[in-house]
């Protein structure tokens, strides 16, 4: 069975940081393109990054370009955000989100996580 | 950046009767579209892809269509779980892009 479990998700201040992690498991994780989806409280979905199996490809929303940092480590199934500089409208629920094609890439989701909470205040 | 609008933004709509959601591009994304399904505190789920294509498991009654710049998600006739938000979203060119949603609400 695929699983996605978010965590690292809390309450931070405007301007600090912090880093999401997604541990994978139930298929191959190195074989998939891995994405970040958020969606604000009562809004809806917004794309964040995306990384290739390989982590040879790289996308990024402007909205966080320059201060979000997606990778992975396929030794640990695990995928990451750090997320710098944070600012009150990052204040979303952060999903991981597997692409569904694993010899080719989609770029659309065919399993989510629960997602973690990320709440930026003072 | 492709602009995904997506109509209406709530559709009202008695169990046992057709609804049509409509997903609308910015600019061409051939026919590089998914759509999905969220319910209140759940991650949402995948129904189609490649504008037509049912996920696995998705049942027949849910049926999508278009390309280029218009779409569309047809639900034949809604059962109860089917009242939910649905999302199209872009996967033709970077960055990827979402609709606003669409709330399928009970009459």
């Amino acid at each position: 069975e695929v699983q996605l479990v978010e965590s690292g998700g809390g309450l931070v201040k405007p301007g600090g940081s912090l880093r999401l992690s997604c541990a994978a498991s139930g298929f191959t994780f190195s074989s998939y393109n891995m994405n970040w989806v958020r969606q604000a409280p009562g809004k809806g979905l917004e794309w964040v990054s995306s990384i290739s199996s390989s982590s040879s490809y790289i996308y990024y929303a402007d909205s966080v370009k320059g201060r979000f940092t997606i990778s992975r480590d396929n030794a640990k199934n695990s995928l990451y955000l750090q997320m710098n500089s944070l600012r009150a409208e990052d204040t979303a629920v952060y999903y991981c989100a597997r692409d569904q094609c694993s010899s080719t890439s989609c770029y659309y989701f065919d399993y989510w996580g629960q997602g973690t909470l990320v709440t930026v205040s003072s | 950046e492709r602009v995904m609008t997506q109509s209406p933004a709530t559709l009202s709509v008695s169990p046992g009767d057709r609804a049509t959601l409509s997903c609308r591009a910015s600019q061409s994304v051939s026919s590089n579209l998914a759509w999905y399904q969220q319910k209140p505190g759940q991650a949402p789920r995948l129904l189609i892809s490649g504008a037509s294509t049912r996920a696995t498991g998705i049942p027949a009654r849910f049926s999508g269509s278009g390309s280029g710049t218009e779409f569309t998600l047809t639900i034949s006739s809604l059962q109860s779980e089917d009242f939910a938000v649905y999302y199209c979203q872009q996967y033709n060119n970077w960055p990827l892009t979402f609709g606003g949603g669409t709330k399928v609400e009970i009459k």
